[in-house]
């Protein structure tokens, strides 16, 4: 079955500690994005990549990085320098959107809950 | 500016009612609109999307979402709410951005259903 698949569900770093959240999709997607979700706010875009090598910032990029080596994989790694990591990171994927007419939808992975401990 | 307003933070229904949750845009063109629904500590289904075609767009569990340009509203509805139905919803709009299409999104609403 085609997917989006995030790993850990749940995460424990310590302080000063970097941790990496997996993200892998088989759909075949162009473009994948990490979200970072908050208890009763919106999802906040970290990161989004369009092509292999390639990605940018999103709205909140700051004490967080990204690689993207492979059309399937966009690792998304919490450094010591996110002074507040805690909080639900949503992976997401979906058709390459540049240029086109009308705008896919996002297929989003289960989430991976990262606690600092 | 573009954006999307979920008008409620929560709302709350008896089981077998109506359930109506409201979304409002600001975009200078003809979006590409969306809900998505999410279950505590899951990722996020999407329910319905809109892309310029009939303006009456049906979706996943009997839910319903009308595109209205004048009002730049697209409200999602439910003749009757089912206890499963209680989870966070997420209008979300597309916007140009940097040679392509970004998705942003509403703050949410929380549908509670009763008993």
């Amino acid at each position: 079955d085609g997917g989006i698949t995030q790993s850990p569900k749940y995460l424990f770093r310590k302080e000063g500690q970097n941790v990496t959240l997996s993200c892998e999709q088989n759909l075949n997607h162009d473009a994948m994005y990490w979200y970072r979700q908050d208890p009763g706010q919106g999802l906040r875009l970290i990161y989004y990549s369009q092509i292999v090598n390639d990605f940018q910032k999103g709205d909140i990029a700051e004490g967080y990085s990204v690689s993207r080596e492979k059309k399937e994989s966009f690792p998304l790694t919490v450094t010591s320098a996110q002074k507040n990591p805690t909080a639900f990171y949503l992976c997401a994927s979906s058709w390459d959107n540049q240029g086109e007419s009308f705008p896919t939808e996002a297929f989003f992975g289960q989430g991976t809950r990262l606690t600092v401990v | 500016a573009q954006s999307v307003t979920q008008l409620d933070s929560h709302v709350s229904v008896s089981e077998g009612t109506p359930v109506l949750l409201r979304c409002n845009y600001s975009s200078s063109y003809s979006p590409s609109l969306f809900w998505y629904v999410q279950h505590p500590n899951k990722g996020l289904q999407l329910l319905l999307k809109y892309t310029s075609a009939a303006t009456l767009v049906k979706g996943i569990n009997g839910f319903e979402a009308e595109f209205k340009k004048s009002e730049t509203s697209f409200h999602l509805t439910k003749p009757s709410a089912h206890m499963s139905d209680a989870a966070e919803y997420f209008c979300v709009v597309t916007l140009w951005m940097d040679s392509s299409y970004k998705l942003i999104f509403g703050s949410g609403t929380r549908l509670l259903v009763r008993p």
